[in-house]
């Protein structure tokens, strides 16, 4: 069955410095990812999605995140981090029927 | 605006009370889907449409129904709900392209139930 892994339940960073949040796919020939982010109380907003095109992908917010297929992984990144960027991220494959399955969820904590 | 509507967004029942809950979109899209989501768990689909009359199972379905009577329009219904539903629940819709779904979905709210 096609999977995925975030390796983190938290990352707590201080405001400023780098975000690295891990996500590792069951391999396939031709993954559809994506990165959602939840806040609190709200639903889920797509912040990027990986498709077969470029390997580094740039999305809302200043995130971005490599395709790295040798590795199965789709690791988010942000240079620095913000307090609005607290909230929980979601990474998440694509099926060719349309459902999206999801890893465990990676909440960041930004301190000031 | 584009949307993807749910009511209510909070309810408490008890068990064994039916209840339904609505989810509407106004972007007409084809492809419907419920998720639940749960501490540690993510995710996880219950059921999905891909246009009005046909629905199929997810990952979870036991315990919930849904209908697609109208394109916008994509209800989950608990008939008789028990406190292993007591969840966060997400609508979800998008388009398709060439016949199958694009991922990219779009989320409603989020509906937080508890079946006491």
């Amino acid at each position: 069955a096609q999977s995925v892994t975030q390796l983190d339940s938290h990352v707590s960073v201080s405001e400023g410095t780098p975000v690295l949040l891990r996500c590792n796919y069951s391999s396939s020939y031709s993954p559809s990812l994506f990165w959602y982010v939840q806040h609190p109380n709200k639903g889920l907003q797509l912040l990027l999605k990986y498709t077969s095109a470029a390997t580094l992908v740039k999305g809302i917010n200043g995130f971005e995140a490599e395709f790295k297929k040798s590795e199965t992984s789709f690791h988010l990144t942000k240079p620095s981090a913000h307090m609005s960027d607290a909230a929980e991220y979601f990474c998440a494959r694509g099926t060719s029927y349309g459902k999206l399955t999801f890893g465990q969820g990676t909440i960041l904590t930004v301190h000031p | 605006e584009a949307q993807v509507t749910q009511n209510p967004r909070y309810l408490i029942t008890v068990t064994g009370k039916k209840l339904t809950v609505t989810c509407s979109q106004n972007m007409n899209h084809e492809y419907m889907s419920w998720y639940r989501q749960d501490p540690g768990l993510g995710l996880r689909q219950i059921y999905y449409s891909m246009n009005v009359e046909v629905t199929d199972k997810g990952d979870v379905p036991e315990g919930y129904k849904v209908s697609r009577k109208e394109k916008r329009n994509f209800p989950l219904i608990l008939e008789s709900p028990s406190p292993n539903q007591t969840s966060l629940y997400f609508c979800a819709s998008s388009l398709l392209e060439r016949g199958r779904p694009y991922n990219e979905q779009f989320f409603g709210p989020g509906t937080r139930l508890t079946v006491l």
